[in-house]
């Protein structure tokens, strides 16, 4: 049962231009929804996160928007750079858990 | 802060064998998670807990995985017997509460079993 879906295992853009990455969710129960980067070898990290009373919020290139209705959210990171190549993972947080999908491999080509 | 630390960082063992994944959560935490990172699937949620109590089991592939959490500063997931689909990275995260804030991961173990 997947809960929290990203449909596209990659995506590569050129260095400067827009990264989207998105993620669809099927419980409408989630709280909070979040996105996660990860460099091989080491575990997730943070990125970024969303109140699902919100439908913005912004962190420097990183912006995530929430579409409740359409239950989905979207990664925007403006301008990429090479060093933002890793597998980013949407996750949704409900309850005492947190569900993810099974994340996009971003490449950003110089 | 060291962070969440796991142990081994890799292992190899051999069908049939006892696997024991260990981690050490950040000191204050009081929730700590395994999860296990596969190609198919991405990050799946095995068990978690709350203050060393199992609040839920449900994402346990069967009775061979077993986890514990003796006291607050220790988990152990175990695997036995272990079988070669069980090959994947296991992480472990621990967070100080739910919300905006996400889970802190350690760096995983790559099990291998051949």
């Amino acid at each position: 049962d997947q809960q929290v879906k990203q449909n596209s295992p990659s995506l590569s853009v050129q260095e400067g231009r827009i990264s989207i990455l998105n993620c669809d969710y099927t419980n409408s129960m989630f709280d909070y929804f979040l996105w996660y980067k990860k460099y091989p070898a080491e575990g997730p990290t943070f990125l970024i996160s969303i109140s699902s009373i919100k439908d913005k919020n912004e962190d420097g290139r990183f912006t995530v928007f929430l579409n409740k209705s359409a239950k989905h959210l979207s990664l925007h990171i403006v301008p990429s750079q090479p060093g933002d190549s890793a597998v980013y993972f949407c996750a949704a947080s409900g309850h005492n858990d947190m569900r993810f999908g099974a994340g996009t491999r971003l490449t950003v080509k110089p | 802060d060291a962070g969440v630390i796991q142990s081994p960082r890799h292992e190899v063992t051999e069908m049939g064998q006892e696997v024991t994944l260990r981690c050490k959560p950040i000191s204050g935490h009081d929730y700590l998670f395994w999860y296990r990172q596969t190609m198919m699937r991405g990050l799946e949620l095995l068990i978690y807990f709350n203050n060393n109590v199992p609040i839920d089991d449900s994402g346990m592939p069967e009775d061979r995985f077993s986890a514990k959490m003796p006291n607050a500063s220790f988990s152990t997931l175990k695997i036995q017997p272990s079988e070669p689909r069980d090959s994947a990275v296991y992480f472990c995260a621990s967070s100080p509460s739910q919300g905006l804030y996400g889970y802190t991961f350690g760096s995983g173990t790559r099990l291998t079993v051949v």
